[in-house]
Order: C-alpha cells, then sequence, then structure tokens
C-alpha cells in the first residue's frame, strides 16, 4: 500500500506570494492532518480535514487555509507569505483520529519544505 | 537535508549498548501515545504505539513504557545501530482530532 505522498517536494516564495501545498492520503484514510515543523517550534498542529470538514484547527493566522476534496486528497494554501512561513510542512493521514473511544495512529508523508525569500 | 531542530536534547550512545529516550507528556487525560522517527530530510515514521490501560509494549527491538502517574513515556532501543540515528519524537492524543508532539530528541549513535 502507497503511503502518504506530498507534493511538491521543495518550493521556494518570495515574501507577499501565496502558495498552495498538496497531500494525497494512504488509501482508505479519510483524516488528513497538516502540521508545520521549524527548529524553534518543532512540530505545531494547523487543521484537521475528515470528509471535507475541517474539525479542529491550531493557532495559526488565517492566512493558513486549507480544504479537502470527496477523494479524501487535501490542500493548504498560505497567502500573503512571511519568511517566518519558512518550515516543513507535513501532511499525516489516519483511517480516522478518533471514532468509538478508540484513538487511531497516523503516518506522516516526506513533507513539503518552503523556503520564503 | 533539513535541519529538524537546533536546539534539541540530543543522546549519544555506543553502538550496540541500549538506549533510553524520554518524554513527559502534558495531558493527564491523554489516551494513546505514539513514538515516532524522523530522519534528516524525511517525515516522521511511526515507530510504536501504546493505549493509556497498557504500561508497556514491545517491537522488534523497541520497547515503550508508559507511566501515567508521573505523565512519563520512554521509548527504549535495543543494541543501537547507526541506523537508528535520527530524531525522535512521541506524540499525545487526549481522544481530540490532534495529535500534540513533544519537542524531539536526537538520537547520535557512535561508532
Amino acid at each position: 500500500k502507497a503511503g502518504v505522498t506530498q507534493t511538491p517536494r521543495y518550493l521556494i516564495k518570495t515574501r507577499g506570494q501565496q502558495v498552495t501545498l498538496s497531500c494525497s492520503p494512504i488509501s482508505g484514510h479519510r483524516s488528513v492532518s497538516w502540521y508545520q515543523q521549524t527548529p524553534g517550534q518543532g512540530l505545531q498542529f494547523l487543521f484537521e480535514y475528515f470528509s471535507e470538514t475541517q474539525r479542529n484547527k491550531g493557532n495559526f493566522p488565517g492566512r493558513f487555509s486549507g480544504r479537502q476534496f470527496s477523494n479524501s486528497r487535501s490542500e493548504m494554501n498560505v497567502s500573503t507569505l512571511e519568511l517566518g512561513d519558512s518550515a516543513l510542512y507535513l501532511c499525516a493521514s489516519s483511517l480516522e483520529v478518533v471514532a468509538g473511544g478508540l484513538i487511531y495512529e497516523q503516518f506522516f508523508g516526506p513533507g513539503t519544505r518552503l523556503t520564503v525569500l | 537535508g533539513e535541519s529538524v531542530g537546533l536546539h534539541l536534547p540530543t543522546l549519544s550512545v555506543q553502538e550496540g549498548d541500549n538506549s533510553i529516550i524520554n518524554c513527559a507528556y502534558s495531558n493527564s487525560a491523554s489516551d494513546y501515545f505514539i513514538w515516532y522517527k524522523q530522519e534528516s530530510g524525511k517525515g516522521p515514521q511511526f515507530i510504536i504505539d501504546i493505549r493509556s490501560n497498557m504500561d508497556k509494549r514491545q517491537g522488534q527491538r523497541v520497547t515503550v513504557l508508559l507511566n501515567k502517574t508521573v505523565k512519563h513515556l520512554s521509548l527504549q532501543i535495543a543494541a543501537t545501530q547507526p541506523g537508528d540515528s535520527a530524531v525522535y519524537f512521541c506524540a499525545e492524543n487526549t481522544g481530540t482530532y490532534k495529535y500534540i508532539f513533544g519537542t524531539g530528541t536526537r538520537l547520535k549513535v557512535l561508532a
């Protein structure tokens, strides 16, 4: 079974531009979560989607948005890029995060390295 | 490769020795925990998980111990190999739709 895939793997943008990152979850997984990873802040939760609905959101400004499609693929968008948005953006998929009192494991993709100049 | 963390605690271990990586988690209501391994240039890789109704779980060369009394999790790696060099994260879930991650520990295996 193929793992989580993310495209592109590397991206260079300039301040003020916007960017869209894509994530394809493991086949059959319906939950997709996004994280930002930086040396200073570690792994920080951005948002989680299930069946095209955002169920949880982290403490990031409104410039960060996402969506999920009917095939569970997800995209995240960052508008008006700032230098501080340079980071590794990670997507993780899960069959379901929590259901019936059971929490499910989460698997990560390789990430998209975004550099803002 | 990418820099995962510039200011992470580092554990240096001689090849062949056992490694113990610790994690203090934040929420006493957390029900489920995962240990991840992240190598340079890669996303975190699932290693082993444990649920709150257990205090120990073993995998291949790895053991996770959970002490709910002091909110502490540890990962033991037996006979540490050069390929084990990476950053290790613990993650906790309280039964909500998100995981919370620890800051990570860098493991260096000395030949």
